[in-house]
């Protein structure tokens, strides 16, 4: 069966300190793998997607075939960056639907 | 662009009961996907539709279905309600493909009592 875990349901980090929320997901084939951001009150977006290998807000997220991770990381937390955190890979197995990871609460302690 | 917008926003039904939740996509999007969201399973997918056509089907009861009509809207109803329909469900809309980028709007809070 498809999966996706990510290990941490909570996670504090100080304003500044670096961040790695983590994404290990196992499909057959290559899922394309996103992240998706909830911030309070505010509905669910894209954060990033792996194709696009863009860096946005400083997130970047690498993935790592052989370990079959999707990591999410930022060098310099910001307290804006406070919010919920969901890695989902698509397509590759997963029957060309998202399959989205239980989520991270981030917060970032000022 | 207006956004991807939900109605109602919260509902509150009794066991045994149908609901019919609405959502209206980003004007040009063909793709409307649904999901359930709790605290305990997280997102989960339901269904997606793309030109009135179901697309993709998540792995749910029969007890939930859905309808998109020529305009893109698209209905999610649910029947025989149980306390553990109890969720927000969410309505994404996308361009064309399955795994564009992903819209999504505020959601429809269902309470079965």
């Amino acid at each position: 069966a498809q999966r996706v875990t990510q290990p941490e349901k909570l996670l504090s980090v100080f304003k500044g300190a670096p961040v790695e929320l983590k994404c290990n997901y196992s499909y057959s084939g290559s899922p394309e793998l996103f992240w998706y951001v909830q911030y309070s009150r505010q509905r669910l977006q894209l954060l990033l997607r792996h194709i696009s290998r863009e860096s946005i807000k400083g997130f970047t997220a690498d993935l790592n075939k052989g370990e079959t991770s999707f990591h999410l990381k930022k060098p310099f937390a910001q307290e804006e960056d406070s919010a919920m955190y969901y890695c989902a890979p698509f397509g590759g197995g997963t029957g060309n639907q998202f399959y989205f990871g239980t989520g991270t609460s981030l917060t970032v302690i000022p | 662009k207006a956004g991807v917008t939900q109605t109602p926003r919260y509902l509150i039904k009794t066991r045994g009961q149908q609901v019919t939740l609405s959502c209206s996509p980003i004007s040009g999007h063909r793709s409307v996907s649904w999901y359930q969201q709790t605290p305990g399973q997280g997102l989960q997918f339901l269904f997606e539709y793309f030109s009135e056509t179901q697309r993709n089907k998540g792995n749910f009861p029969g007890r939930f279905s859905g309808r998109q009509f020529s305009n893109s809207r698209s209905e999610m109803n649910v029947s025989t309600l149980e306390l553990g329909d109890s969720a927000l469900y969410l309505c994404a809309s996308s361009g064309r493909a399955s795994a564009d980028t992903q819209y999504f709007g505020p959601g429809t809070r269902l309470t079965v009592l």
